[in-house]
């Protein structure tokens, strides 16, 4: 099955920086590829997803890159503030949804 | 609420019990997924259905667990004669098939095993 690698594990950032957070996946047949954020006791929900037909895809402060070829995919966040301190997830999917292990964002205000 | 629920929200059972949780997905749903997520760790994946059809079991996942959707809406996953290392969050989610669309998920079934 698919295996998906995240990193970093943690990252702690001041406000206004930037913050960006890695993939890799290792099966090929994966289309589909969702971040979520997880705030502490709430279930997971998306923030942006991307397929594999695009490259790069923006939500205002939020944007995330798609490179086929080298299998990894990233999240960045710009501009960050304290309220998107959570613990952020990748996923590729190819019909099956499989996670990382998640980064845990912090920002220090 | 028309949101993915899951019944119940806790569960404490004690050690060799059997236990069941439910799933009832988005109506226009047809792809229902089970999860388990321990602290500070990424929602696992367990099983996945396509309607009625499960179209994939976690090679992870021990001989006790066993899902169900017998009529493609809502699902059933069962823990036989559990153990501690089984105390986990079980999510479920759901999403429209064919792939490439945002999967909403339930709040949980808190699993305690003592």
């Amino acid at each position: 099955g698919e295996n998906v690698e995240q990193h970093p594990s943690t990252l702690s950032v001041q406000e206004g920086d930037s913050a960006v957070i890695k993939c890799t996946y290792s099966d090929s047949a994966s289309n589909y590829f969702p971040w979520y954020k997880q705030e502490l006791g709430k279930r997971p929900q998306l923030i942006i997803d991307i397929r594999s037909n695009v490259g790069e895809k923006k939500d205002q402060r939020i944007a995330v890159t798609l490179n086929k070829t080298a299998k990894h995919f990233s999240l960045h966040i710009t501009e960050t503030q304290p309220e998107d301190s959570a613990v952020y997830f990748c996923a590729a999917s190819r019909g099956d949804m499989r996670f990382g292990a998640g980064t845990r964002l912090t920002v220090k205000p | 609420d028309t949101g993915v629920s899951q019944d119940p929200r806790h569960k404490i059972t004690k050690r060799g019990q059997n236990v069941t949780f439910r799933c009832d997905p988005i109506s226009e749903h047809n792809r229902l997924y089970w999860y388990r997520q321990t602290l500070g760790q990424g929602p696992e994946f367990l099983t996945y259905f396509q309607n009625e059809a499960q179209l994939e079991k976690s090679r992870l996942l021990s001989d006790r667990f066993s899902a169900e959707r017998p009529k493609g809406s809502f699902s059933t996953l069962e823990i036989q004669r559990t153990e501690q290392g089984d105390s986990a969050m079980y999510l479920c989610a759901s999403n429209l098939g064919g792939g490439g669309t945002e999967a909403f998920f339930g709040q949980g079934t808190r699993l305690t095993v003592v």
